[in-house]
C-alpha cells in the first residue's frame, strides 16, 4: 500500500465545514483511497472510499486530485459528536494499513 | 451499529495463560478480519478469514492463531500471553474479501495481561 501523510491534529468549529487532506504521491492505479475514524477506543468506522471519481455519501465527501496525489474528506458540518482520529489509507490488499491518523477536534 | 458483535468486551488474565476472542461478523458478510491495537504499535493487521479459509496473514505472532467456523462466527486464540500482548483487538468483516469493499469494525475486545 502506498504510504500517506496527514496532519498529526486539526481544530474545526461546530457547524462549520471540516477538511481533512491527506497525501498519497506515491498512490498506484489499483489502490483505493479510503478514510475510517477511530472514537476513543472503539472501533474503526467506514466513512468512504474513492479510486478516481469524487465521492458523496451521507456521512461526508471525498474528493481526489486528477493526479490521485492527494484527496480531501469534507465533513460539511461538523458537530462534537465527530472529533475522533481519521485514518486516510490506500489500499491495494486484502488488509488496511492504518497510519497516526488526524486528530480531529471539533470544539463549540 | 456496524452489526460486527465480539465478546468479551473485557478480558483480564496472567502472563503464560491462554485466551480466545471471539467474532460474529455482519450478517451476510463471508470475509473476517483480526487487528491489535496497542499504544506503541498503533492498528495491525493480523490475519483474514474467507468463508472458512484463511485469506492473508500480517504480523501475527506464532503463539496467536485463528479460525473461521461454518457459521462464520471466527475466533481468535492468544497463547503464552506475555505482557505486551496486552491491547485492543478488533475484528472486522465484509461481503466478500477484496479491497473494493470496506471493511465494518466491532467494538473490540481490551485485553489486559496482569
Amino acid at each position: 500500500d502506498a504510504k500517506t501523510t496527514q496532519p498529526p491534529s486539526m481544530d474545526c468549529a461546530e457547524g462549520r465545514a471540516a477538511n481533512l487532506p491527506c497525501n498519497h504521491s506515491t498512490i498506484s492505479g489499483n489502490e483505493y483511497v479510503y478514510w475510517y475514524r477511530q472514537i476513543h477506543s472503539q472501533g474503526p468506522q467506514y466513512i468512504i472510499h474513492g479510486l478516481k471519481n469524487n465521492e458523496t455519501n451521507e456521512m461526508a465527501s471525498l474528493i481526489i486530485t486528477e493526479d490521485r496525489k492527494s484527496s480531501t474528506l469534507i465533513l460539511p458540518h461538523a458537530t462534537l459528536r465527530d472529533t475522533a482520529v481519521y485514518y486516510c489509507i490506500a489500499r491495494s490488499n486484502y488488509k488496511l494499513t492504518f497510519g497516526k491518523g488526524t486528530l480531529l477536534t471539533v470544539n463549540p | 451499529d456496524s452489526g460486527v458483535t465480539q465478546t468479551p468486551k473485557h478480558l483480564i488474565t496472567a502472563t503464560g495463560q491462554r485466551v480466545t476472542l471471539r467474532c460474529s461478523p455482519r450478517s451476510g458478510d463471508l470475509s473476517v478480519y483480526w487487528y491489535q491495537q496497542s499504544l506503541d504499535q498503533g492498528l495491525q493487521f493480523l490475519i483474514q478469514y474467507y468463508n472458512g479459509e484463511e485469506r492473508a496473514k500480517g504480523n501475527i505472532l506464532e503463539r496467536f492463531s485463528a479460525q473461521q467456523f461454518p457459521d462464520l462466527h471466527s475466533e481468535l486464540n492468544l497463547s503464552s500471553l506475555e505482557l505486551g500482548d496486552s491491547a485492543l483487538y478488533f475484528c472486522a468483516s465484509s461481503l466478500e474479501g477484496s479491497w473494493d469493499q470496506p471493511q465494518h469494525f466491532g467494538d473490540g475486545t481490551r485485553l489486559s495481561i496482569l
